[in-house]
């Protein structure tokens, strides 16, 4: 059963800092990557999708990559500011199916 | 504008009554799917439907079934709902890459 882990768990941080999020996958024939943002009791945002062919996709302050052989992804923002406080989900897509990790929760303090 | 639309938002029931919530995309997406998300266990996909007429299980489907009659609709049907499927549930469609979420229907059952 493939597993997707996320740590931390949760992450505080002064605004400004820059800052990393990692997601653990178990599946080496992972078809992609998708990093998402989620506010409190809304839905999902896509932030960055990956394909397994890519090592990293950026978007903005945002930049992910994608390490098939070590089954890791990093989600890394740049100057981090208190409107990026949300739960950051990673999903791995096994081609018919998505797993997610269970999130990091971020915090940016002004 | 390109979404998914999910119905109701909100919803309250009682054990055994016959519910369900539709889920529709503009997209014209061949992949939809449904996911339950809940505290600590993150989000776990129910269902997934790969075309019209074509539905597999995803991780957790007991008490729960689905159709895909059209493209565009993708309804999630409780025969006889229970108390632990109260929950926060998303629909999500998928051109083949990128995932995008409805804005989520929160279900208590009592």
């Amino acid at each position: 059963k493939q597993e997707v882990t996320q740590i931390p768990a949760a992450l505080s941080v002064p605004e400004g800092e820059n800052l990393v999020l990692n997601c653990s996958f178990t599946d080496s024939a992972i078809y992609n990557l998708q990093w998402f943002r989620q506010d409190p009791g809304k839905g999902l945002t896509s932030l960055l999708l990956i394909q397994s062919s890519q090592r990293e996709q950026t978007s903005g302050r945002l930049n992910a990559s994608l390490d098939k052989s070590s089954g890791r992804s990093t989600l890394y923002i740049a100057a981090s500011q208190p409107g990026d406080s949300a739960t950051y989900l990673c999903a791995e897509n096994t081609g018919n199916q998505f797993y997610f990790g269970t999130g990091t929760s971020l915090t940016v303090i002004p | 504008e390109a979404q998914v639309t999910q119905n109701p938002r909100y919803l309250i029931t009682v054990t055994g009554k016959k519910l369900t919530v539709t889920c529709s995309q503009n997209m014209n997406h061949e992949y939809m799917s449904w996911y339950r998300q809940d505290p600590g266990l993150g989000l776990r996909q129910i269902y997934y439907s790969m075309n019209v007429e074509v539905t597999d299980k995803g991780d957790v489907p007991e008490g729960y079934k689905v159709s895909r009659k059209e493209k565009r609709n993708f309804p999630l049907i409780l025969e006889s709902p229970s108390p632990n499927q109260t929950s926060l549930y998303f629909c999500a469609s998928s051109g083949g890459s990128e995932q995008f979420f409805g804005p989520g229907t929160r279900l208590t059952v009592l």
